[in-house]
């Protein structure tokens, strides 16, 4: 079955840019998207097919899917930004999710 | 406004079936896929599977063999069944609505279902 790998955790400083990776096999042929999801929230998305922002989505986060990785960036982070970040993809009609990454802003 | 709530017991024993309902308000439920996603305690989100408006489902593999999904359009609700319920169930679970290109833009709130005698 098709897998998604996530670094568990990523720590950044209030205004730096904060970089979020998302690897699978050939995941740069599908599209990728990434929800954020603070504690007792419910996710919301922030990116879909791969670049594209939701509407109410802040300009600081960006995304992009190439080879066998899509990235998630967030630039300007500031403390509001800290959350579990999951990206998810789609293949051959199943959905799929990585494991998700803790972003900590220190 | 398009808003999804997950209703359902709150508590599971366990062997039997945990049962949850997610009514759609704001929209129609045609043209959409539609979701169950879950959340188990310090785990990911794991994806339980899909219906859509014609009726046709999809499960996760790990989940196949004791998922159902349904639909009731008149009610503009969808439904999941999971037999057998353990306590590896336990997680909250969310309604959401899916896209065409396979992204969930829309979640309920999520409900707790904890499996326990």
């Amino acid at each position: 079955s098709y897998e998604l790998t996530q670094a568990p955790s990523v720590s950044v400083f209030p205004g730096q840019t904060a970089t979020i990776t998302c690897s699978g096999d050939k995941l740069g042929d599908k599209y990728a998207c990434w929800y954020q999801q603070r504690p007792g929230q419910s996710p919301v998305l922030v990116i879909y097919q791969d670049t594209k922002r939701p509407s109410g989505i802040s300009e600081r986060f960006s995304g992009s899917n190439s080879g066998n990785t899509a990235t998630l960036t967030i630039s300007g982070t500031e403390t509001l930004d800290e959350a579990d970040y999951y990206c998810q993809a789609w293949d051959n009609s199943y959905v799929v999710f990585g494991g998700g990454t803790k972003l900590t802003v220190l | 406004q398009v808003q999804l709530e997950e209703s359902g017991p709150g508590l599971v024993k366990p062997s039997e079936t945990l049962s949850l309902t997610c009514s759609v308000s704001g929209a129609s439920i045609s043209d959409y896929y539609w979701s169950w996603i879950r959340l188990p305690p310090g785990k990911g989100l794991d994806w339980i599977g899909y219906i859509s408006d014609t009726g046709s489902t999809n499960y996760s593999p790990s989940l196949e063999s004791r998922v159902t999904i349904s639909l009731n359009t008149s009610k503009n609700q969808f439904s999941l069944k999971l037999n057998s319920a353990t306590a590896a169930d336990t997680a909250v679970y969310y309604c959401a609505r899916g896209q065409t290109t396979w992204y969930f833009d829309l979640w309920g709130q999520g409900t707790l279902v904890t499996v326990s005698s």
